[in-house]
């Protein structure tokens, strides 16, 4: 079965520049997604399409994909950007979600 | 405004199936699919599986193929998500969410449902 292998966790300080890498095989050749998913919150989606950032969502998010990567970045990364962020995509009509990267701001 | 309204919490044993509800407002609920994701404690997201509104063809992730059914109820706008023969590993938070679909094989989740606890202990 296709499977997304995301980094277990990310550091960035704030202010500074976060990168996510979701990886999967021809995976430039699917659209992938991104939802942020806090403690006790419902996931929200922050990168659909892999470049299209919902009205709601900050430009410092920001999404590509290319090859076998699909990578999120959040550019000025604030305190409220610490969460776990998953990339998500599809593969033979079945839903796939990478592991989860959990972002720490410190 | 797009909600999804999940129903309550769930203890069940070992071996009982539970039923989850998820009921929608402020959109045409035929033109978006419903998928359902669970999250078991410490784990990530899992997909667990689909239905269309609009026709109810379904699919599912294949290890819970045999498992678990969706099914809608278009009059109620209600989606809902039986899984049978419950294990301990079962335990989960299960949410549902709109699905925007692109193609067959593409679309994203742009509303959740608030999360439904199911907790399976003997």
């Amino acid at each position: 079965s296709y499977g997304l292998t995301q980094p277990p966790s990310v550091s960035v300080s704030p202010g500074q520049t976060a990168s996510i890498s979701c990886s999967g095989d021809e995976l430039g050749d699917k659209y992938a997604c991104w939802y942020q998913h806090k403690p006790g919150q419902s996931p929200v989606l922050v990168i659909f399409q892999d470049t299209k950032r919902p009205s709601a969502i900050p430009e410092r998010f920001s999404g590509s994909n290319s090859g076998n990567t699909a990578t999120l970045t959040i550019s000025g990364t604030q305190a409220m950007d610490e969460a776990d962020y998953y990339c998500q995509a599809w593969d033979s009509n079945m839903g796939v979600f990478g592991g989860g990267t959990k972002l720490t701001v410190l | 405004q797009v909600q999804l309204v999940q129903s309550g919490a769930e203890v069940k044993k070992p071996g009982a199936s539970v039923k989850v509800s998820c009921k929608a407002s402020g959109y045409t609920f035929t033109v978006f699919g419903i998928s359902w994701v669970r999250q078991a404690p410490g784990q990530g997201l899992e997909w667990m599986g689909w239905i269309s509104t609009y026709n109810g063809n379904t699919n599912s992730a294949q290890r819970l193929q045999g498992r678990v059914t969706m099914t809608t109820d278009t009059s109620t706008k209600t989606a809902y998500m039986e899984l049978r023969s419950l294990r301990s590993d079962d335990t989960a938070v299960y949410y549902c969410a709109r699905r925007v679909v692109i193609s067959s094989n593409s679309g994203y989740f742009d509303y959740w449902g608030q999360g439904t606890l199911v907790t399976v202990s003997s």
